[in-house]
């Protein structure tokens, strides 16, 4: 079946501009993560939804991050007033259930002029 | 914060060698995965090993799991250039966020 999907595959914006990154999970798959990866590093967490709320947000950096699933399938990452250090591979992930595999997707490049 | 350390960082070999990277671990943990990562995009995933699980075997992939010693190696036997990725270890303790590490960068030469 269909894997994890997100678009754009890249993005490039100017400081302080609006931006909307999109994520349609597999289907069927309740649990769907966000992830945040810097260039030479690992991915960090940034949010996790069960169904359609917002279980745990602990990752986002600061409250111009927000995401939303309204109805429990494809999530949207908002960042507002971007900044330069805001660029950075966007990765959504989505499993099953918590304990099990996580599988994601090509990710968003982000680039932040 | 990231939880795990790879090592080495980066490691090259010769196509038809053995790859091993290793993983370190600070807190109790769920399960402990492995990715693959080409050119800094999608994460694949190559194996789950359980805390309460010593080895597993996927294909050509070994990946063993020590919770004493808080650590993970994954072997990668008869490389080919086509492995050539970087490999991250991820643990996922009582809750469900992957927490990676850094990462080991492995260059297989043809």
């Amino acid at each position: 079946g269909a894997g994890v999907s997100q678009t754009p595959s890249n993005k490039v914006t100017e400081k302080g501009k609006y931006v909307e990154l999109r994520c349609d999970p597999i289907s069927g798959h309740t649990a769907l993560y966000w992830y945040r990866q810097s260039l030479g590093q690992g991915p960090e967490f940034l949010i996790y939804f069960q169904g359609t709320g917002a279980a745990d947000d602990s990752g986002l950096p600061n409250d111009r991050f927000f995401a939303v699933r309204p109805e429990g399938s494809v999530s949207t990452l908002k960042i507002q007033r971007t900044e330069r250090g805001d660029s950075a591979v966007y990765l959504c992930a989505s499993s099953l259930n918590t304990q099990e595999t996580q599988y994601f997707g090509p990710g968003t490049r982000l680039l932040v002029l | 914060s990231q939880q795990g350390e790879e090592d080495p960082q980066a490691l090259s070999i010769q196509e038809g060698e053995n790859a091993t990277m290793n993983c370190s671990y600070k807190t109790s943990i769920n399960n402990l995965q492995w990715y693959r990562q080409n050119s800094g995009r999608g994460l694949v995933h190559l194996i789950l090993i359980r805390s309460n699980e010593r080895e597993k075997h996927s294909g050509r992939l070994r990946v063993t799991l020590d919770t004493s010693k808080k650590s993970s190696s994954l072997l990668i036997t008869a490389s080919r250039a086509a492995d050539t990725a970087s490999y991250f270890c991820a643990t996922v303790d009582s809750s469900y966020k992957l927490i990676f590490g850094s990462g080991t960068r492995l260059l297989v030469r043809p």
